[in-house]
């Protein structure tokens, strides 16, 4: 069964460093990329970043480009994001999700990260 | 950027009913990058439809999708009690971001 574990949410302050984990498990997860996407408290889905299967490629939405830095550990079936200089705007539900083809098909439950001093 | 427009807002049906959700982006995009997941309160989201017309599996045939270019529609042909949910639909196109509509929720009549 695939199963992805999110980890690592919390009440932080702004300006504030979060590190987010996503502990993969069910599938070959060095085969495929992988996405965090967030969804704020009562707001619309929101693509944060992608990372190619090997980790050579990646993106950011324009709002995280120089605070967010994802990444992955092949060898742990782990992804992370790092989050740095956190904004209040940055609350939400923080989700991992599988790509497949140009679609989502698998979501973690999610981590809840609150900026808020 | 390609921005999804959804409407309606909110659908107030009965069960029973069939229900039609649009999606309609800024600029034409290719079918096979048009999505739709059904998220319910206090769950991740669920793939759909992917393609634009594909059912994801185990998803029952009574969700179908359509459309091409600009414009594109999630049915549902009788809504059953576990249907009733917010829709989103997400474009996945050649550059980032992957953009999300604002959604549809399906509600009780």
């Amino acid at each position: 069964e695939v199963q992805m574990v999110e980890s690592g949410g919390g009440l932080v302050q702004p300006g504030g460093s979060l590190r987010l984990s996503c502990a993969a498990s069910g599938f070959t997860f060095s085969s495929y990329e992988m996405n965090w996407v967030r969804q704020a408290p009562g707001k619309r889905l929101e693509w944060v970043s992608y990372i190619s299967s090997s980790g050579s490629t990646i993106y950011y939405a324009d709002s995280m480009k120089g605070r967010f830095t994802i990444s992955r550990d092949n060898a742990k079936n782990s992804l992370y994001l790092q989050m740095n200089s956190l904004r209040a705007e940055d609350t939400a539900v923080y989700y991992c999700a599988r790509e497949r083809g140009y679609s989502y098909d698998s979501w973690g439950q999610g981590t809840l990260v609150t900026v808020s001093s | 950027e390609i921005v999804l427009t959804q409407s309606p807002g909110t659908l107030s049906l009965s069960p029973g009913e069939r229900a039609t959700l649009s999606c309609r982006a800024s600029q034409s995009l290719s079918s096979s990058y048009l999505t739709w997941y059904q998220q319910k309160p206090g769950q991740a989201p669920r793939l759909l439809i992917y393609g634009a017309s594909s059912r994801a599996t185990g998803i029952p045939d009574r969700f179908s999708g359509s459309g091409s270019g600009t414009d594109f529609t999630l049915t549902i042909s009788r809504l059953e009690p576990e249907d009733f949910a917010v829709y989103y639909c997400q474009q996945y196109g050649g550059s980032p971001p992957r953009t999300f509509g604002q959604g549809t929720k399906v509600e009780i009549k």
